[in-house]
């Protein structure tokens, strides 16, 4: 079967850095995307990895091993507002999106 | 403003109720997507549309019909619904090409079975 996992829940400080991690198992691959959803609203588009490697767009960054069958999204400089929930989604090779379960984010003061 | 529009943004309806969620994107995209959003699930996708054909129906219960009257506009007509059916119903597009493009959501229907 298809799976994609990430933790359920993760607490970082305001300016910190944090690191959300997600491993995958899918029936091929086309390509890994990061969403944030704040509470009670749309899921946004964050990045987009395809190639092994780092992509970075301001504080976010996010890394692709398509080997090891991992990603994570690295947040740096930590503001309240990144306080939401971080969804990984790997496309199949049916052009399918398989999502994960998402990680709370937490942010405190 | 993610250029996805849904209504109603909350639902309260009966088992027994027939109601509809709309969907309605900006983008100039061809593809749209149903998906249901379960707390602490993944999201669960329900319909595909490209370029309004249904290429995709992953199993859903007839008491969910799609409807896509043309590419900016999509609906879920409900009826004889279940207390599990109580979720975030969220609508998404996307170029017609998918590979590497992102879908784009709207902010969901809040939808609650008495």
């Amino acid at each position: 079967g298809q799976n994609i996992d990430q933790p359920t829940e993760m607490t970082a400080t305001e300016g910190a850095i944090v690191q959300i991690n997600c491993t995958y198992q899918t029936s091929g691959f086309n390509g890994l995307f990061w969403y944030q959803q704040h509470a009670g609203e749309a899921p946004t588009f964050l990045s987009y990895n395809v190639l092994d490697g780092l992509e970075e767009k301001g504080r976010f960054s996010s890394f692709l091993s398509r080997s090891k069958g991992y990603s994570y999204l690295l947040l740096k400089e930590l503001q309240m507002k990144d306080s939401a929930s971080y969804l990984c989604a790997v496309m199949d090779s049916n052009y399918q999106l398989i999502w994960g379960a998402g990680t709370k984010l937490i942010i405190k003061p | 403003e993610t250029g996805v529009t849904q209504t109603p943004r909350h639902l309260v309806m009966g088992m027994t109720n027939k109601k509809s969620l709309k969907c309605e994107q900006h983008l100039g995209h061809n593809a749209m997507y149903w998906y249901k959003q379960s707390a602490k699930k993944p999201l669960e996708l329900m319909f595909v549309y490209n370029f309004k054909e249904q290429t995709e129906n992953n199993s859903v219960p007839s008491r969910f019909s799609p409807e896509c009257p043309n590419s900016s506009h999509l609906f879920l007509h409900l009826h004889t619904l279940q207390p599990e059916d109580s979720a975030l119903y969220l609508c998404a597009s996307s170029q017609g090409d998918p590979g590497g493009k992102p879908q784009h959501f709207g902010d969901g229907t809040r939808l609650s079975i008495l």
